[in-house]
């Protein structure tokens, strides 16, 4: 069955620095992988996603994530965390193999101090 | 488009009431999604259809749990009878098939609370 751990239940980081927000996933075949974002009291947000390719992909708001296929991991990143990127993210795997089910990890709640 | 849209968007109720929540994906999507969101166990998915068609309800949590998808525009989900332990918030989330599933877009959820 496919799995998806998010090690970390907070990161801090301040303004201006770069950010990692780690994943790490199990799946029998090849992976398909997303990150979302919440904010307070509303849905979950698509932010980006590996499908295949260029194990570097960019998505929404200046994120971007890497593909590790030895690591398992897909850890999300920002060069420089703006006080709005604060929020909870979540990062989801679905076996290629499968049909649609999607699964999520336990989030991470970043916060970036001014 | 106006997103996926659920409601009520706010219920509470007494144990043993039944609970309606309902949900109406984005026009042309093929994916509904019910996951439930607490503090203790985070974001699980309960039943996803295809199609209209229930394909995997594993993660409903007992026989008071129920989904139907009637049409390609409406889902509910029920709980009867209701329990404390319900008490979380309700996402729906839609998605078109193919290589974009993945991409799902939710709706503002239902905060659910039993006393």
């Amino acid at each position: 069955a496919q799995s998806v751990a998010q090690p970390e239940d907070q990161v801090n980081v301040a303004e201006g620095n770069p950010l990692t927000v780690k994943c790490t996933y199990s799946v029998s075949g090849n992976p398909y992988l997303f990150w979302y974002v919440q904010y307070p009291n509303r849905g979950l947000q698509f932010l980006l996603k590996y499908i295949t390719g260029d194990n570097l992909v960019k998505g929404s708001y200046g994120f971007e994530a890497e593909f590790n296929k030895s690591q398992t991991s897909f850890h999300l990143k920002k060069p420089s965390a703006l006080v709005s990127d604060s929020a909870l993210y979540f990062c989801a795997v679905r076996e290629s193999s499968s049909a649609s089910k999607i699964i999520f990890g336990s989030g991470t709640r970043l916060s970036i101090r001014p | 488009d106006a997103g996926v849209i659920q409601s009520p968007r706010h219920e509470v109720t007494e144990m043993g009431q039944e609970v309606t929540l309902r949900c109406k994906p984005i026009s042309g999507h093929d994916y509904l999604f019910w996951y439930r969101q607490t503090m203790m166990r985070g974001l699980e998915l309960l039943i996803y259809f295809n199609n209209n068609v229930p394909i995997d309800d594993s993660g409903m949590p007992e026989d008071r749990f129920s989904a139907k998808m009637p049409n390609a525009s409406f889902s509910t989900l029920k709980i009867q009878p209701s329990e404390p332990r319900d008490s979380a918030v309700y996402f729906c989330a839609s998605t078109p098939g193919g290589l974009q599933t993945g991409e799902l877009f939710f709706g503002e959820g239902s905060r659910l609370t039993v006393l």
